[in-house]
Formats: C-alpha cells, structure tokens, sequence
C-alpha cells in the first residue's frame, strides 16, 4: 500500500520554509526521501531509520515519527534549485521492497 | 562508475510488440528492481529481484516478465505492448545487506505505445 504524502504541491518565494509529509498505515522499517527534477531521474536526499531519528543534509532535513509512523522532510531557507518532486519512499516491516508515494511538487520562485 | 545503466532512452512500439528493456549495474548490488512512472502516480513498483534466481511481483506485475541470470542485469520484457503500458520506465539498485542503503535510479526509459 502507497505511503500518503502531502501537500500535493507547494508554490513558495526563495528563503522560505516547507514542509512535506509522508504517512503509512503500516509498521516502517525505514523511509526514503529523493527529489525528482523533471526529465531526469529521482536523486536520493536521505534515509530515515526506525528509532525516531532525525537528520539533516545542508539545508534539508527529516524526522521519523515511529509512534505515528510518519516522517517529515523540511527545506529550510529555500533555493530555487530545490524546485522540483519530492517523493518519500517506504519499506513496511520485513518488506525488501521500496514503496513510493504520489509525490509533492515543489515550486521555488525567485 | 556507470552506475545503473537503462537501454533504449526512447521507444515507439505498436500494439501488440513485444520488447525487453534492459537494465545493467556494475555496483555488485543485490537488490533491484523496476519502476513505472505515470502522471500524478507516482513511482509504481513492477517487479524487483533480490539476487540471480530470484524475483517477485510488485504492485503492477500483469504484461511484464523479468528474470535474473546474473548479478548484474535485470531486463524488463512487455510480451504484447497495450496503449496503457506507454509510461516512463526506471530501473534501481539497491546493496542489501544494511537496512541504511539508497537505491539508485537508471535514467529512464520512456516508452510509447501506439
């Protein structure tokens, strides 16, 4: 079953924040973020651990909430290079394989 | 470093075709896998493979085979090609012995079916 990520879309003006999120209904092993720019393929941003961990990757962060079995990923101070789609992915308890969700569409402008 | 490496870029069948699609990776990994990606849908899984021999269906499987000779490739082949399978086709890898691994994309193959 997909993760449900939200919003959909987000429009903001370089320098400010968003963020998006990713919810399952299932027990996570552990939660993938990567950033798709159009044409090209998805990019890994980072993974996010069972344990409620949180970790950041220059201006880009995430959290694990194991209790609610959600993770956020936040753009702090936002460039207009992080224009493009976010998609979180999941693995489900012993599941080997990756489960995407619908995406979040970012748009940066200047 | 090739990375993983998706043949063709583009492709234009009729009806009825059939075709592999080829995926390579040269990292020794594991796990991989295989992607559709349609508007609004997100990255839908076909199939994945978690090592030579041995494959599963993902959430879409139906008009697609895969098989897994070797540690390195991972063709996806549509048998006979529907308008509905036109999508854009990612191919993935993944070392799959920590649970902290990425999984890397192939750049895509974009498919059309008339």
């Amino acid at each position: 079953q997909q993760p449900v990520q939200s919003p959909q879309a987000v429009i903001l003006r370089e320098g400010e924040d968003a963020v998006i999120n990713c919810s399952s209904s299932k027990a996570l092993y552990s939660v993938h973020w990567y950033r798709q720019k159009h044409g090209e393929a998805p990019v890994f941003l980072m993974i996010l651990l069972k344990g409620g961990e949180q970790k950041g990757h220059d201006k880009i962060s995430a959290s694990f909430n194991e209790k609610k079995q959600q993770s956020s990923l936040y753009l702090t101070a936002s460039q207009l290079s992080y224009s493009g789609t976010y998609f979180c992915g999941t693995r489900a308890g012993s599941a080997r394989q990756l489960t995407f969700g619908s995406g979040t569409q970012l748009t940066v402008l200047p | 470093n090739a990375g993983v490496t998706q043949t063709p870029k583009f492709q234009v069948l009729k009806t009825g075709q059939s075709m592999t699609l080829q995926c390579a990776q040269d990292m020794n990994h594991e796990y991989m896998s295989w992607y559709r990606q349609d508007p609004g849908m997100g990255l839908r899984l076909i199939h994945y493979s978690v090592g030579a021999g041995i494959t599963d269906q993902g959430e879409v499987p139906n008009g697609y085979n895969v098989s897994r000779s070797t540690t390195e490739d991972f063709p996806l082949r549509l048998l006979s090609a529907a308008p509905s399978q036109t999508s854009v086709y990612f191919c993935a890898s993944r070392l799959d012995r920590a649970r902290n691994q990425p999984q890397h994309f192939g750049d895509g193959t974009r498919l059309s079916i008339l």
